[in-house]
């Protein structure tokens, strides 16, 4: 079992606020992810890290943030929350092993900005 | 267009049959991915293929690397296996089918 944690599971918040959803793996996985995905839609690479201090955009727009401070620890953070941004976010982590492209996902976080 | 085909969108079975999902791809990759996710969001990795076929219990997942196609197999169908499964492909970077959602029925 993946051992990558995904807090809140829920958020319901209003337009304005900012948040932060929190990723966190005890696999020592150098490279970790963020994902986007609407219902019945694919998931969308939004940040991706390769190491701490690296950080990347991915292939979809985002008015979101990340850091890497730490190996373990990938947060998302939202300044100013609208409702277009209400979806689920899905955190990942792969090894740089001979398993290289495995990912393991969190358990995701469901937003709804009203 | 979209990199990674699944086909079909929706599916519903008896329990007990045996379940075909088809994946298409059109970029070059060096892994192919299936994935199944419960309702809740929750995403585990089942397989990850780069040639052959690969067997987990009672799934099989096979890749054709030529014809850019592969297969997840699900024999003898329970209500447990209720879940969206999605194929995705790893190269450069990873794409992502929109799954295919499938419901065994008792």
């Amino acid at each position: 079992e993946a051992d990558i944690y995904q807090t809140p599971r829920y958020l319901v918040i209003g337009t304005g606020k900012k948040i932060t959803l929190e990723c966190s793996q005890t696999m020592g996985h150098d490279k970790m992810y963020w994902y986007q995905q609407d219902p019945g839609m694919e998931l969308h690479l939004i940040h991706y890290s390769y190491g701490v201090n690296s950080t990347e955009k991915g292939d979809l727009s985002s008015e979101s943030t990340v850091s890497r401070i730490r190996t373990e620890h990938f947060p998302l953070t939202l300044e100013s929350a609208r409702p277009s941004h209400t979806s689920q976010y899905l955190c990942a982590s792969s090894s740089t092993g001979p398993s290289y492209n495995e990912q393991f996902f969190g358990p995701g976080t469901r937003l709804t900005v009203l | 267009k979209n990199e990674v085909e699944q086909s079909p969108q929706n599916l519903t079975a008896q329990e007990g049959e045996f379940i075909t999902i088809n994946c298409s791809y059109s970029v070059g990759i060096s892994a192919l991915h299936w994935l199944q996710q419960h309702p809740g969001g929750g995403i585990v990795s089942l397989f990850m293929l780069s040639s052959g076929k690969k067997k987990h219990g009672r799934l099989i997942a096979t890749i054709n690397i030529q014809e850019k196609h592969s297969s997840l197999h699900i024999t003898a169908s329970h209500p447990r296996d209720s879940a969206v499964y999605i194929c995705a492909v790893s190269g450069n970077q990873f794409y992502f089918g929109t799954g295919t959602s499938l419901t065994v029925i008792p």
